[in-house]
């Protein structure tokens, strides 16, 4: 059954670097989204990307975030300059057309020291 | 707003019991509503849903019935084993497409 995947599972970093956390949605998705959670808490949304743009995003995905599909397979998320608090585990996700449902990867988490 | 509440956890039941996971949600619109499940380990995987009131949703032995005079999307599942140990979101999109609601999550154990 095709699933969504990401890369890395596990991401250490520190404060004030970059980092690109990668996913590969289902191969006839055509959204995608961003999520993260938080140690304990909610599920939060992200981002959802359409037609290579941005769709809807929150008040967390602020300028520090971007992301890009730079090819045909690939959904990136770029945090800019980290801070203490993105530490979280992020979910990539995506949904075909004809469905209500996003199909979620296994998360990276994300630790910034 | 749109918003989740579930029932907080954690959950320990013995192997045969029955579970019950409470979740209501409030919702500006006419939301769709889900239980995603995730295992150790493992992503978040739908478990079922329900996109119109009085739908039941229903996965490996699992059920929920969108009650919209209760706002409630209650999961619920007859005799539980230990494999179904994980943690459950209740979630809900309020537009196809955009973004999902979930709730803080409720980790379910169950012992032998």
């Amino acid at each position: 059954e095709p699933e969504v995947t990401q890369t890395p599972s596990h991401q250490v970093t520190q404060m004030g670097q970059e980092v690109i956390l990668r996913c590969v949605p289902i191969s006839n998705h055509l959204y995608f989204y961003w999520y993260r959670q938080i140690l304990g808490q909610k599920v939060e949304f992200l981002v959802s990307f359409y037609n290579n743009e941005i769709s809807e995003k929150s008040e967390i995905f602020d300028d520090q975030f971007s992301v890009e599909r730079p090819d045909g397979s690939n959904f990136t998320l770029k945090i800019r300059s980290t801070k203490l608090e993105d530490s979280a585990m992020y979910f990539c996700a995506s949904r075909h057309p004809s469905g209500y449902e996003q199909y979620f990867g296994p998360g990276t988490r994300l630790t910034v020291t | 707003g749109n918003s989740v509440t579930q029932m907080e956890g954690p959950v320990t039941l013995s192997e045969e019991a029955f579970l019950t996971i409470n979740c209501t949600y409030t919702a500006t619109g006419y939301p769709s509503l889900f239980w995603y499940v995730q295992y150790p380990g493992e992503g978040l995987q739908l478990l079922l849903k329900a996109t119109k009131a009085d739908d039941k949703g229903s996965n490996k032995g699992f059920e929920a019935t969108y009650r919209k005079e209760t706002t409630s999307f209650h999961l619920e599942k007859g005799s539980v084993q230990v494999s179904d140990s994980a943690v459950y979101f209740c979630a809900l999109s309020v537009t196809t497409g955009n973004q999902f609601y979930f709730g803080t999550g409720t980790s379910l154990t169950v012992i032998p």
